[in-house]
């Protein structure tokens, strides 16, 4: 089974200043990654994907990942940091069926992220 | 299109009381999942449907969780009798298939007393 390690349940940064998030997973194929934020009593919304094609990838509200098959990093960042972006995020691995078409998704435990003024 | 709908949005209820969640995934979307999210155990998948069909409830915590998809446009996950470690946010997720995105709900707050 595929697993997810996100690393630091919080991080706090200063508005302006660089996000970093960190997801390491483990799997035996190529995997599909995923990034999701959830923001306070919200279900989860989708920041970006990978999925074999070019290994950084850009998401919504500023946000981009970098897939490393080396490190089995899919690392979450944003240049500046601005006081909206203050939620939870979560990175997904996707298990394969036998059919191949991808069907479940495995979390991490999630990155509380607090943007100071 | 309105997204993943999921009713009702805050349930209390007492031990022992049957809870209905129930969910209306976006139209055209085959797979339907079911999440629970707690403090403690982050998010759980609990059980997955492909065309109505269910695929894996492998996560379904014991026989007091069931579920069922009667048709492509609506599901129900039921606790019967519930319990105060039922206390969760319960999140529905659609897909098509094949196509990998999940795009979830916003999820139903159950508090059991």
């Amino acid at each position: 089974a595929q697993s997810v390690t996100q690393l630091g349940s919080h991080v706090s940064v200063s508005e302006g200043a660089l996000v970093l998030l960190r997801c390491n997973y483990s799997s035996s194929v190529p995997p599909y990654l995923f990034w999701y934020v959830q923001y306070p009593n919200q279900g989860l919304q989708l920041l970006l994907k990978y999925t074999s094609a070019a290994t950084l990838v850009k998401g919504i509200n500023g946000f981009e990942a970098e897939f490393k098959k080396s490190e089995t990093s899919f690392h979450l960042t944003k240049p500046s940091a601005h006081m909206s972006d203050a939620a939870e995020y979560f990175c997904a691995v996707s298990d394969r069926d036998s059919g191949g078409s991808n069907y479940k998704l495995t979390f991490g435990k999630g990155t509380l992220l607090t943007v100071n003024p | 299109d309105a997204g993943v709908i999921q009713s009702p949005r805050h349930e209390v209820t007492e031990m022992g009381q049957e809870v209905t969640l129930r969910c209306k995934p976006i139209s055209g979307h085959n797979s339907l999942f079911w999440y629970r999210q707690t403090m403690m155990r982050g998010l759980e998948l609990l059980i997955y449907f492909n065309n109505n069909v269910p695929i894996d409830d492998s996560g379904m915590p014991e026989d007091r969780f069931s579920a069922k998809m009667p048709n492509a446009s609506f599901s129900t996950l039921k606790i019967q009798p519930s319990e105060p470690r039922d206390s969760a946010v319960y999140f529905c997720a659609s897909r098509t298939v094949p196509q990998e995105t999940q795009y979830f709900g916003p999820g139903t707050r159950l508090l059991v007393l």
